[in-house]
């Protein structure tokens, strides 16, 4: 079936570095990703979200990559910090007739060391 | 503005409970959607709701029930609870206007344990 996997379960940084949080996605129809960040105990929050006419977009200290060639995703975070510790997710919509229905990854965990 | 909540946070039930799982959204927004998230996986889609008045299944919808009151609110329920469904719930909510894709909002989760 279709599915959303992530390369690293776990992702271990200096703060200060820049991280690097993968994502490969099945369905090379699907036209719309987004990045969440979970922190413990709440719910997915929005990061980013890219489209598939697209293969870069930035926000504050957050950057999407997406190579469709190869099925890739990717979230870049600057500066790495404390507060970014959380899990990642990303989700991909494949286009279908009815409604808008997102496929979440399983997730990474980012660790951010003092 | 709340966006979406979720009550209650936390519940214990016996196996063979029922409850019912509450969301609540006032952004005016069409689409809504309850997930449960057990260790280790993704959020996987239980159903959803398209527009008032309407619902479908998701992925995992078997030994749940759904109910749209209304356009603000969609409960969630168990009928007869199984350790199986020991997980954290969330619902999510989405403008859904035809055409535009754009971010679900998520609720803070009830976390269920099911003894």
């Amino acid at each position: 079936g279709e599915s959303v996997g992530l390369h690293l379960p776990t992702l271990s940084v200096q703060e200060g570095d820049n991280s690097i949080i993968n994502c490969a996605y099945s369905n090379s129809a699907s036209d719309y990703f987004i990045w969440y960040k979970q922190e413990s105990g709440k719910g997915p929050q929005f990061i980013i979200d890219i489209r598939s006419n697209m293969d870069k977009r930035q926000g504050q200290r957050v950057t999407v990559l997406l190579n469709k060639t190869v099925k890739h995703l990717s979230l870049q975070i600057a500066a790495t910090q404390p507060g970014d510790s959380a899990v990642y997710f990303c989700a991909e919509n494949p286009p279908r007739r009815s409604s808008y229905k997102l496929i979440f990854g399983s997730g990474t965990r980012l660790l951010v060391r003092p | 503005n709340a966006g979406v909540t979720q009550t209650p946070k936390f519940q214990v039930l016996k196996t063979g409970q029922s409850m019912t799982l509450q969301c609540a959204q006032d952004m005016n927004h069409n689409s809504m959607y309850w997930y449960r998230q057990d260790p280790g996986m993704g959020l996987r889609l239980i159903y959803y709701s398209a527009s008032e008045g309407t619902t479908d299944k998701g992925e995992v919808p078997n030994g749940y029930n759904v109910s749209r009151l209304n356009k603000r609110e969609f409960s969630l329920r168990l009928e007869s609870a199984a350790p199986s469904q020991t997980s954290v719930y969330f619902c999510a909510s989405i403008r859904g206007l035809a055409g535009i894709q754009e971010t679900q909002y998520f609720g803070p989760g009830t976390r269920l344990l099911v003894l």
